[in-house]
């Protein structure tokens, strides 16, 4: 069982449509990260929520973290093909990082 | 260039011969850490380091070692590798361990025991 929850597991989509992952624990986590990853190459992050409620902006990008801490959202809005990856989301435990499974997005032109 | 280096990059090799991975990183960084990553299972860590000589076990530590001898290396050791350790391994990398910092991962080291 996984610590970190994400769904959906692949999402394809047309270009300009907005989209929604999830990432669902029942442990807290001092932090989360979310990462994206390409095809031959390791994950690279692209934020990190701290506190509760908290909302961070990347461009096209949108990141939530729960009030409780347990779980993060990723929102794109009119994705592009460029967003075309897979999308990690990892969460503060202890001295370790724990990663979800992934979600692997398509965005077709 | 700020980078940790992971090689071999691809490796093919037999059950029981010993292989290890090495890691590099030029940024000075304390905390190394070494993943392997599966499909539907994401990334799970195998080992940490939070300084030199400090070493700890993550969440998958059966069938391997690591060495922390000094701060830039940090090699993965696979004593008497099996077909179950068949895996894409990422090194990463961050100054220290907390949320204000950033880790970054080498390029990967896909592995196949045959």
């Amino acid at each position: 069982t996984q610590l970190l929850e994400q769904s959906p597991q692949f999402l394809s989509i047309q270009e300009g449509e907005n989209l929604t992952v999830y990432c669902n624990s029942s442990s807290v986590f001092s932090s989360l990260q979310w990462y994206r990853q390409e095809p031959g190459e390791g994950p690279v992050l692209l934020v990190t929520v701290v506190t509760g409620g908290e909302v961070k902006k990347l461009k096209r990008l949108t990141f939530q973290f729960g009030d409780a801490r347990k779980d993060s959202s990723l929102h794109i809005t009119a994705a592009q093909p460029g967003d075309t990856g897979l999308y990690l989301c990892a969460g503060d435990y202890g001295n370790k990082l724990v990663f979800g499974a992934g979600t692997i997005l398509r965005v077709k032109s | 260039e700020a980078q940790v280096t992971q090689n071999p990059r691809y490796l093919i090799t037999v059950t029981g011969k010993k292989l290890t991975v090495t890691c590099s990183q030029n940024m000075n960084h304390e905390y190394m850490s070494w993943y392997r990553q599966d499909p539907g299972l994401g990334l799970r860590q195998i080992y940490y380091s939070m300084n030199v000589e400090v070493t700890d076990k993550g969440d998958v530590p059966e069938g391997y070692k690591v060495s922390r001898k000094e701060k830039r290396n940090f090699p993965l050791i696979l004593e008497s590798p099996s077909p179950n350790q068949t895996s894409l391994y990422f090194c990463a990398s961050s100054l220290s361990w907390g949320a204000g910092n950033t880790i970054y991962f080498g390029e990967g080291s896909w592995l196949t025991v045959v």
